[in-house]
């Protein structure tokens, strides 16, 4: 069974603050790494890919992938309130996701 | 530019009547992906289509059906609906199987 497992939650920041979610993943020939941000009533929207060891910067958005260790990280520097949602973490090649974390960012 | 149609977008079913959930993307995308959604317990994978002609059974395909109507369309069929299929409904396509997914707006779905 194939499993992903993100960092339960919920998550809360100050305005400004990193916020850091975490996931593991189980099936060690899986090659890509996706987060996705869900807003309340919306559907997922992908924010963020990675299929190699390091870091992938996007913006304020870092993505960082240790396949040795099986894990992969969603790193927002200077959180808004607008980035005040549930973050999912999918890994292929079937797509399968992590239960999410909520992160709420307070002004 | 409309991406992934997902057609209802709100349905109530009795228990034990059938309907089929639309689906179909523009983008040209190989990958078709089939979840619901439940609180609490993120997006479950029901089935996919990694291409055209191909579907496989993902984490709770019990009480469903699919079809890859072709490259653009795949629809899920529930034949018998129960209560605890109760959920929203959301179709995504990517370009390949490991590539990104872009969603539907999603099928809030009712069974009483």
């Amino acid at each position: 069974q194939k499993e992903v497992e993100q960092n339960s939650g919920p998550l809360s920041v100050p305005e400004g603050a990193i916020a850091s979610l975490n996931c593991t993943y189980s099936d060690r020939g899986s090659q890509s790494f996706f987060w996705y941000r869900q807003y309340s009533g919306k559907s997922p929207e992908l924010i963020m890919s990675i299929y190699s060891n390091g870091d992938k910067e996007d913006g304020r958005f870092t993505a960082q992938l240790n396949k040795a260790s099986q894990y992969v990280s969603l790193l927002i520097r200077d959180s808004q309130p607008s980035d005040s949602a549930t973050y999912l973490c999918a890994v292929s090649g079937d797509m399968r996701f992590g239960a999410g974390t909520r992160l709420t960012v307070k002004p | 530019n409309a991406g992934v149609t997902q057609t209802p977008k709100f349905q109530v079913l009795k228990t034990g009547q059938s309907m089929t959930l639309q689906c179909a993307q523009d983008m040209n995308h190989n990958s078709m992906y089939w979840y619901r959604q439940d609180p609490g317990m993120g997006l479950r994978l029901i089935y996919y289509s990694a291409s055209e002609g191909t579907t496989d059974k993902g984490e709770v395909p019990n009480g469903y059906n699919v079809s890859r109507l072709n490259k653009r369309e795949f629809s899920l069929r529930l034949e018998s609906a129960a209560p605890s299929q109760t959920s929203v409904y959301f179709c995504a396509s990517s370009e390949f199987g490991g590539a990104g997914a872009f969603f539907g707006q999603g099928t809030r779905l009712t069974v009483v």
